[in-house]
């Protein structure tokens, strides 16, 4: 199985602000098979990221990801007040099971 | 519209039984491989199980293999999730979710329902 380890836990950051999300696997992600899923409070999560760099539909540009092999990050360029939530990657290849990051919560100052 | 909408949640004892169901819509349901993703309260996101689009392959987490049974009725564009001897643990929001691209079993898991809440406690 392949353990997905996110930090920081938690990132507190002010609007206009950059935030960097690590995700670091166990081992090695075939052909970057990455995703990141955007979660706000009450509500079901959302595809950002997949490929580890391609944006979903309706995505806004200041999401980007980038990363191979072991280590992915999520950046957001400027941080808006709706990015308030927790982010969670994924690795979705051959290998089974599924799995999933534990998960950092941005939060605005 | 990509339309998922999970029911049959509730509450449970320890040992009984549950299943779920996921109406879709605003798809071609039987092109897409689907899974469940359950989440426990205040916890994060985990993978249950998958299964292809014709329903002739399945996979499930080690945690509810033997348990638990995918399966679909493209006929009536709807999933299901058979719980069997459920425990404490299972407590969790399920979530129906249908994969970006639909023929490859490799594909981020695109579109989510909102989940229906399962409590197993006496």
């Amino acid at each position: 199985e392949i353990v997905l380890t996110q930090s920081p836990g938690t990132l507190s950051l002010s609007p206009g602000e950059r935030a960097t999300l690590s995700c670091r696997a166990s081992q090695s992600v075939s052909s970057s098979y990455l995703a990141w899923y955007q979660q706000k409070p009450g509500q079901a999560p959302r595809l950002l990221i997949y490929g580890a760099s391609s944006r979903a539909t309706g995505i806004p540009d200041r999401f980007s990801g980038s990363g191979s092999g072991t280590d992915f990050t999520l950046t957001i360029s400027r941080l808006e007040p709706e990015d308030c939530a927790v982010y969670y990657c994924q690795q979705y290849g051959s290998s089974l099971p599924w799995t999933f990051g534990q998960g950092t919560k941005v939060e605005i100052k | 519209e990509v339309q998922l909408v999970e029911s049959g949640g509730g509450l449970v004892q320890p040992g009984g039984s549950l299943r779920l169901s996921c109406a879709a819509s605003g798809f071609i349901f039987n092109n897409y491989w689907m899974h469940w993703v359950r989440q426990g309260p205040g916890k994060g996101l985990v993978w249950v199980s998958r299964i292809n689009s014709d329903g002739s392959s399945t996979n499930y987490a080690d945690s509810v293999k033997g348990r638990f049974t995918i399966s679909r009725d493209n006929a009536k564009n709807t999933l299901y999730l058979q719980m069997n001897s459920l425990r404490a643990e299972d407590t969790a929001v399920y979530y129906c979710v249908r994969v970006l691209g639909g023929s490859s079993s490799i594909s981020p898991l695109g579109y989510w329902g909102q989940g229906t809440l399962v409590t197993v406690s006496s």
